[in-house]
């Protein structure tokens, strides 16, 4: 069955720039919305933005200066990155994938990589 | 922004309890209304979609209702995995909010 992956940093210094990856291993990424969601710690879930397997994207206003969102779909992943990191950002950054249609969910998630911001 | 608002925060119940948790969102999403149960540790399930719907293989004791700005979870006779932290979510317009999350503890 499809299965999504988180790949990077679990440590992050201020001002630097986050880079995680998804992959997508048991299907295709084609015909999909791809997206990035976070989760502060004890704190709810923040959507950040998502990305189609064209490549047109959509992000999260609070956010869009500062992420870049990419699909590789040769490699059948896509990524996130996310420059000048504060500790308000240390999170647990999950991939996930959304179902089309107009009432659509997100059925696939990954497991989460946490990533903390410090020196 | 569309503000997501859930009540209880956080709920004490027993195994075998009728349980309600209530999402408000801050204007009118008809029924693009997600809920999604998430246990510690672990990634975010589906529950239900577009307020109403069963995800596929989520028990039958769990079912979703509203629209407009109003929506409940409900789960009708609680089981010991149903102790988790339910979250709802808009996908009504972008950028798509999630409420704070409801955390259900044993009693």
């Amino acid at each position: 069955q499809v299965q999504l992956q988180e790949s990077g940093p679990g440590l992050v210094k201020p001002s630097e720039t986050l880079s995680l990856t998804c992959t997508v291993s048991g299907g295709s990424i084609s015909s999909y919305f791809w997206s990035w969601i976070r989760q502060p710690p004890g704190k709810g879930l923040e959507w950040i933005g998502y990305i189609y397997h064209s490549g047109s994207t959509m992000y999260n206003p609070s956010l869009k200066s500062r992420v870049t969102i990419s699909v590789d779909t040769s490699k059948n992943q896509f990524s996130l990155m996310l420059s000048s990191m504060t500790a308000a950002d240390t999170a647990v950054y999950y991939c996930a994938r959304r179902i089309t249609g107009t009432g659509w969910y997100y059925d696939l998630w990954g497991r989460g990589s946490l990533v903390t911001v410090s020196s | 922004d569309i503000q997501m608002t859930q009540s209880p925060s956080s709920l004490s119940a027993s195994v075998g309890d009728r349980v309600t948790i209530t999402c408000r969102a801050s204007q009118s999403i008809s029924t693009l209304l997600n809920w999604y149960q998430q246990e510690p540790g672990k990634a975010p399930k589906p529950l239900i979609y577009a307020a109403s719907s069963l995800q596929s293989g989520v028990p039958s004791r769990f079912s979703g209702s509203g629209s407009g700005t109003d929506f409940t979870l409900t789960i009708s006779s609680l089981q010991l995995e149903d102790f988790a932290t339910y979250s709802c979510q808009q996908t009504y317009s972008t950028p798509y909010t999630f409420g704070q999350g409801t955390k259900l503890e044993i009693k």
